[in-house]
């Protein structure tokens, strides 16, 4: 069962434009979230996580908003560069039983 | 962190044989961790490799498909047996250098194989 979606295949933006990249959940267990980014030929790599103690973390460009009444994240990069194009995977965890799972990803390509 | 090689990097394999990859880290490690990335899909957690034990396997995954070891906390390989076109994915190891899964995880560049 797919207990974390990204339903977003692929998204395309125009550089310096914000990126908004969506994540649901169905798990109401899972209490820490991550994400991930993945160039070609590459491991993923960990970007920014969030605790579902709270709503917002920001790092930078980048800033995870998590609701967990809705069970949805989501990952904004603003200015979003032609750099950040990659696939990026968003993952929960429930440390209690040692379970975390992904997403299928969604490409992100920035257009200069 | 963690600076995690894996090889091969990618291979092609014949139907019915069996693959070795290696992980190897540059530092000991408490965890680590197989993954699979079949073609458009998330990435699904093989099992976790335990140091001088058995690796615990995920549900659909089994020893005999799947062998692992881990001999040290810095090593491990995961073989694909028997190999059918089904297999053909990218096969990712993966380390926390914390005490619990938590989240951050450190991945190795991934082993593509194509089974043909």
């Amino acid at each position: 069962d797919q207990q974390v979606k990204q339903n977003s295949p692929s998204l395309s933006v125009q550089e310096g434009r914000i990126s908004i990249l969506n994540c649901d959940y169905t798990n109401s267990m899972f209490d820490y979230f991550l994400w991930y980014k993945k160039y070609p030929a590459e491991g993923p790599t960990f970007l920014i996580s969030i605790s579902s103690i709270k709503d917002k973390n920001e790092d930078g460009r980048f800033t995870v908003f998590l609701n967990k009444s809705a069970k949805h994240l989501s990952l904004h990069i603003v200015p979003s560069q032609p750099g950040d194009s990659a696939v990026y995977f968003c993952a929960a965890s429930n440390p209690l039983y040692n379970d975390m799972r992904f997403g299928a990803g969604t490409r992100l390509t920035v257009k200069p | 962190s963690a600076v995690i090689s894996q090889k091969p990097s990618r291979d092609i394999c014949q139907r019915g044989t069996s693959l070795t990859i290696q992980c190897q880290v540059d530092s000991q490690v408490t965890m680590m961790f197989w993954y699979r990335q079949q073609p458009g899909q998330s990435l699904t957690l093989i099992a976790t490799a335990n140091q001088g034990s058995e690796a615990t396997y995920e549900s659909g995954f089994v020893i005999d498909k799947f062998p692992i070891s881990r001999p040290n906390l810095t090593f491990s390989t995961l073989t694909v047996s028997n190999m059918s076109p089904e297999d053909s994915s990218i096969y990712l190891c993966s380390v926390t250098t914390g005490t619990e899964y938590t989240g951050e995880l450190f991945f190795g560049e991934g082993s593509r194989l194509t089974v043909l």
